[in-house]
């Protein structure tokens, strides 16, 4: 059971480049969610999909896009890469549990722009 | 928005000690406060939840304690050892919404 799947792990991109992180799951999870990790800055909510065909924006979006075709894959689009978007990113699914939302992530990918 | 504040930003504790994590929120819907470690090189594991009808939960060497009326809440582990060691986050999200809100994150180092 591979769970939450991210490639690649690492990227080195030159500034106005464009690139895709891919991201896929199989746990037929409906929700989807990438989030970008800085230091002292915890997890912070790019975009999301709530199922296929179905995305929308989290808290930084600019500079990126989402597709959702299918239940199991949402890459993330970085359009022309700028120095301000070297971070570490985290693709997660989600199910909701009892309790609440319970979030598997992957194992992310570091990204440096120079 | 939900806004999730988490201290300490970073903690060091002697093999043995405890260590104590705390958060507060912002939203009074949120009903939901799950807490993940994250080890170095990998994506972040959730590793105990509460919900909010529940002032607290234990699961082994770690607990987790909410006090609803001051919007906080806070993560325990006793008897710390070096595989404890990892970045803590505390997350605070409403039972019928995926969106969850994350802290900053607490670098935790257990000393032998």
């Amino acid at each position: 059971n591979a769970g939450v799947t991210q490639t690649p792990k690492f990227q080195v991109l030159k500034t106005g480049q464009s690139m895709t992180l891919q991201c896929a799951q199989d746990m037929n999870h409906e929700y989807m969610s990438w989030y970008r990790q800085d230091p002292g800055m915890g997890l912070r909510l790019i975009h999301y999909s709530v199922g296929a065909g179905i995305t929308d924006q989290g808290e930084v979006p600019n500079g990126y896009n989402v597709s959702r075709s299918t239940t199991e894959d949402f890459p993330l689009r970085l359009l022309s890469a700028a120095p301000s978007q070297t971070s570490v990113y985290f693709c997660a699914s989600s199910y909701r549990s009892g309790m609440g939302t319970e979030a598997f992530f992957g194992q992310g990918t570091r990204l440096t722009v120079v | 928005g939900e806004n999730v504040e988490q201290h300490p930003s970073t903690l060091s504790v002697q093999e043995g000690d405890s260590a104590v994590i705390k958060c507060t929120y912002s939203d009074s819907a949120s009903n939901y406060f799950p807490w993940y470690k994250q080890e170095l090189g990998k994506g972040p594991q959730l590793i105990i939840d509460i919900r909010s009808n529940v002032g607290e939960k234990k699961d082994q060497r770690i607990a987790v304690t909410l006090n609803k009326t001051a919007k906080h809440f806070s993560l325990h582990i006793t008897e710390t050892q070096p595989e404890d060691s990892a970045v803590y986050f505390c997350a605070a999200s409403t039972s019928n919404d995926y969106k969850l809100s994350f802290g900053a994150g607490t670098t935790v180092t257990v000393r032998a």
